[in-house]
């Protein structure tokens, strides 16, 4: 099956620095991925998706870029903000029918003002 | 926020019994979810269902049900037999395959006295 591996585990930035979480991914057959963001006690939310027909997608101040030939994936937060502090997780899947949904194991990113 | 919510938001058990969790939709989504999050784990997948009446294990189904007999709703049921069920749980359902988002209710924490 489908193994998503995440990193860093923590990141730490000063505010209005760049921050950028990886992920690899086993199956190549594997062309949706995710990335959501957790704040503390509230629930998983999706900020922005890539699939494997697109290399790079940008979102005002989020991005996410993507090689499938290495199998992995990129998110960059530029000019960080507090509210940004959470935790990150990426994940893969294939599209097609209702398929496993594969998390990596979650960044946790603190922006320091 | 809305559209899928899961009841209670705290659940304390004692060892040896079986509890059911409650995850409802009215997204219309056919795809229905349920995760366990553990610090530092990321979100596993327990069990999903793709069509009411159908559901099919995840990558930690071992001590837990589950049903779907309503579209709308998808309970997960952790039993005596689950060693360690103290965990955040979470419940999602998800778009159809054109765009595959996830959306998650607010979890339920459930605590083993």
């Amino acid at each position: 099956g489908e193994n998503v591996e995440q990193h860093p585990s923590t990141l730490s930035v000063q505010e209005g620095d760049s921050a950028v979480i990886k992920c690899t991914y086993s199956d190549s057959a594997s062309n949706y991925f995710p990335w959501y963001k957790q704040e503390l006690g509230k629930r998983p939310q999706l900020i922005i998706d890539i699939r494997s027909n697109v290399g790079e997608k940008k979102d005002q101040r989020i991005a996410v870029t993507l090689n499938k030939t290495a199998k992995h994936f990129s998110l960059h937060i530029t000019e960080t903000q507090p509210e940004d502090s959470a935790v990150y997780f990426c994940a893969a899947s294939k599209t097609g029918g209702y398929q496993k949904v594969t998390f990596g194991t979650g960044t946790k990113l603190q922006v320091i003002p | 926020d809305g559209g899928i919510t899961q009841s209670p938001k705290y659940l304390f058990r004692k060892e040896g019994q079986n509890v059911t969790l409650s995850c409802e939709q009215n997204l219309n989504h056919d795809a229905m979810y349920w995760y366990r999050q553990d610090p530092g784990q990321g979100l596993r997948l327990i069990y999903y269902s793709q069509i009411v009446n159908d559901f099919q294990k995840g990558d930690i189904a071992e001590g837990y049900s589950v049903s779907r007999e309503k579209k709308e709703s998808f309970p997960l049921t952790v039993t005596s037999a689950q060693k360690n069920p103290t965990a955040f749980y979470l419940c999602a359902s998800r778009t159809p395959a054109g765009s595959g988002e996830q959306f998650f209710g607010p979890g339920t924490r459930l605590t083993v006295l």
